[in-house]
């Protein structure tokens, strides 16, 4: 089992909608949960952070943690054509991160 | 000014060439990471150095070797290239602090 798992996407969605993007891992000590954003031909970049469980707001964006289920989400609010790229969850654990596979969104005018 | 910069951004070459690709970032992190990245976005780590020492190495063929002269540098050499080293190889850095990633353009290798 991979330590960490994203719902593959791709995504497409029109300008406006809520997106939801999710991901599960398999070890229960983990306390930071990462989301990085990477547009096309460019390097990810860090996008927001949790500890432990809960939620976090950032603007439009919303980092989501359930420990008891081991299951992180990524919310955008009211998408943008600007928010179109490949997001990635990261694990960060004995001095490296864990990356998720990636789901490419799609944000359509 | 750019925090982590890699050269080339573009690398198209044949096999069984060898090849360099170089690294270094001015945000006065420890760590420095090579990643490689596939068609299909995945993020997997290659290896991590910590103050030019190497700490992560993720069983990558010893085709692979990192060298970092300093903390602040660290470069890829490949040799004898294969068809399935075609991919974007990104570097990293880290404060170290919940060890968020700070990642380069990325270089992107076209292995023919």
């Amino acid at each position: 089992q991979k330590e960490v798992e994203q719902d593959p996407g791709p995504l497409s969605v029109p300008e406006g909608a809520i997106v939801s993007l999710n991901c599960t891992y398999s070890n229960s000590a983990f306390q930071y949960f990462m989301w990085y954003r990477q547009y096309s031909r460019k390097g990810p970049e860090l996008l927001m952070y949790t500890y432990s469980s809960g939620n976090k707001e950032d603007g439009r964006f919303t980092a989501q943690v359930d420990k008891s289920s081991k299951y992180i989400s990524l919310f955008i609010r009211d998408s943008q054509p600007s928010d179109s790229a490949t997001y990635l969850c990261a694990i960060p654990s004995g001095g490296k991160s864990t990356f998720g596979d990636g789901t490419t969104l799609t944000v359509k005018p | 000014d750019t925090a982590v910069s890699q050269t080339p951004k573009y690398l198209v070459t044949q096999m069984g060439n060898d090849k360099s690709i170089k690294c270094e970032q001015n945000l006065g992190h420890d760590t420095m990471y090579w990643y490689k990245q596939d068609s299909k976005k995945f993020l997997k780590i290659m290896f991590s150095y910590n103050n030019k020492e190497l700490i992560i190495n993720e069983t990558v063929p010893n085709r692979f070797s990192p060298k970092s002269p300093d903390k602040a540098h660290l470069n890829l050499h490949i040799n004898s290239l294969e068809l399935g080293d075609s991919a974007v190889y990104f570097c990293a850095s880290s404060p170290g602090q919940k060890n968020i990633q700070y990642f380069g353009a990325g270089t992107r290798l076209s292995v023919l």
